[in-house]
C-alpha cells in the first residue's frame, strides 16, 4: 500500500513569507503528527491530529499551525518565516487509537530553506 | 516527559550481532519502549516496540530488563544497510500520550565491511 506522501519535497522561501506543507497519510490511518528536524535541535514534535482534532502540541510558537481534513490529510503552516525555520519537516501517520503502542510511519519529509 | 539515554555512537562489522543499549530509568508503567532508525536522507523508520516482554520481529529483537529501566535493541547480523541513527523512545502513558514521540540524539551506528 502507498506510504506517507509529503509535498512539496523541497522549497525555498524568504524571511517573512509563509509556507504550507501537505501530508497524505496511509489509507485508513486517522492520526497525523508533524516533526521538525534540524542539525542543532534534532527531531522535535510539533503537533498531532486525530479525526480533525489537535490532540497533542509541542513547544513551538503560534506561527506554527496545522489542521486535518475529513479524509485525514493534513497541512501545516508556518507564518512569518524566520531563518531558524529552515529544517526538514516530517509527517507521520498511524492508526492512532492506542496510547503508546501506535507504530508511526514517516514520510520522506519536506525540506524548507528560508533565505 | 520521560527521557532515554543512549551512547552517541557505536561501530560494528558486517554480519556480526549488534547490541544497542538504552537507559530509561524514569519510565512509567504505561510507557511503551519504541525503537526507530533513520537512514541518511530518509525519514525515521519503525524498528520494534515492546512493553514488558522481549519482542522479536523480522528486523530485530528487543530485550527489556525486568525492572524496565533499560532495554537493548539487538540486530542479529548487521548489514551495511543497517548503518543509521537509532532512536530509543518512550511513548504513551506519562511520556506525552498519543503519538508524541520525544526523540533524543540517538545512537549513530557505523557498520564496516
Amino acid at each position: 500500500k502507498a506510504g506517507v506522501t509529503q509535498t512539496p519535497r523541497y522549497l525555498i522561501k524568504t524571511r517573512g513569507q509563509q509556507v504550507t506543507l501537505s501530508c497524505s497519510p496511509i489509507s485508513g490511518h486517522r492520526s497525523v503528527s508533524w516533526y521538525q528536524q534540524t542539525p542543532g535541535q534534532g527531531l522535535q514534535f510539533l503537533f498531532e491530529y486525530f479525526s480533525e482534532t489537535q490532540r497533542n502540541k509541542g513547544n513551538f510558537p503560534g506561527r506554527f499551525s496545522g489542521r486535518q481534513f475529513s479524509n485525514s490529510r493534513s497541512e501545516m503552516n508556518v507564518s512569518t518565516l524566520e531563518l531558524g525555520d529552515s529544517a526538514l519537516y516530517l509527517c507521520a501517520s498511524s492508526p492512532g487509537q492506542s496510547a503508546g503502542a501506535n507504530v508511526l510511519t514517516f514520510g520522506a519529509g519536506s525540506r524548507l530553506t528560508v533565505l | 516527559d520521560a527521557k532515554t539515554t543512549q551512547p552517541n555512537s557505536m561501530e560494528s562489522n558486517e554480519e556480526e550481532p549488534v547490541h544497542l543499549p538504552c537507559n530509561h530509568s524514569t519510565i512509567s508503567g504505561t510507557d511503551y519502549i519504541h525503537w526507530y532508525r533513520q537512514l541518511p536522507s530518509q525519514g525515521p523508520e519503525y524498528v520494534i516496540h515492546g512493553l514488558t516482554s522481549n519482542v522479536n520481529n523480522r528486523m530485530a529483537s528487543l530485550a527489556i530488563a525486568e525492572d524496565r529501566k533499560s532495554s537493548t535493541l539487538i540486530l542479529h547480523r548487521a548489514t551495511l544497510r543497517d548503518a543509521a541513527v537509532y532512536y530509543c523512545i518512550l511513548s504513551g502513558g506519562f511520556s506525552g500520550g498519543y503519538n508524541k514521540l520525544i526523540f533524543g540524539a540517538g545512537t549513530r551506528l557505523a557498520v564496516h565491511p
